[in-house]
């Protein structure tokens, strides 16, 4: 059973513009979350991460929102750029030190 | 920062040979390690928790006498997978927790290893 989900396979952005990653969780015990950015045959890249104390966390161009009631939380890429195109993944974890479970990515394409 | 190292980057070897992939922590200790499998388009999935000086935890469906996990010292740990077959060709990646702390929550991914059963 998938606890974290991205519902969205592929998202597709022109340059400059903004690109929103969402996730879904299932398990409200989840209280830490992280953002991964992942290019193929590569692992993957700690990008931004997110406790639940907080609904919003921003660090440059990267910027995640979560809003617990609806178990849900989102990426923003603002502006968006060409090498940013990889796959994203979003993980959460329960209580510290627990391991992460991912969901099943989103593909971003980021057109010049 | 933390840096976990993951050897070998690509692998192809023989059906029904073995194949070790090693998983170090550079710079850090590392009580816990996870190890994850990758299919093409799909998500990471955790195959097994890997403590220092344990046995390790294996994830429902994973079969634990043909992904044999060695977590020997606080810097090293190894997955076997043995007497591999084309099915189990994927992409494996290892995590490394460190304490705690720091804005990834100590958890730091290899590079992943690319195996290929021929």
């Amino acid at each position: 059973d998938q606890q974290v989900k991205q519902n969205s396979p592929s998202l597709s952005v022109q340059e400059g513009r903004i690109s929103i990653l969402n996730c879904d969780y299932t398990n409200s015990m989840f209280d830490y979350f992280l953002w991964y950015k992942k290019y193929p045959a590569e692992g993957p890249t700690f990008l931004i991460s997110i406790s639940s104390i907080k609904d919003k966390n921003e660090d440059g161009r990267f910027t995640v929102f979560l809003n617990k009631s609806a178990k849900h939380l989102s990426l923003h890429i603002v502006p968006s750029q060409p090498g940013d195109s990889a796959v994203y993944f979003c993980a959460a974890s329960a209580g510290t030190g627990n391991q992460f479970y991912f969901g099943t990515g989103t593909s971003l394409t980021v057109i010049p | 920062g933390a840096v976990v190292s993951q050897h070998p980057s690509w692998v192809i070897c023989k059906s029904g040979t073995s194949v070790k992939i090693e998983c170090r922590s550079l710079d850090f200790q590392a009580t816990t390690m996870f190890w994850y499998r990758q299919f093409p388009k799909q998500s990471l999935m955790l195959m097994a928790t890997s403590n220092e000086g344990s046995k390790a935890t294996y994830e429902q469906g994973v079969e634990k006498d043909k992904f044999l996990i060695n977590h020997a010292s606080l810097t090293l740990s190894t997955l076997t997978v043995t007497s591999a077959h084309p099915e189990d060709s994927s992409f494996y990646i290892c995590s490394a927790r460190d304490l705690w702390t720091g804005s990834n929550y100590g958890y730091t991914f290899g590079s992943g290893t690319r195996l290929t059963v021929v």
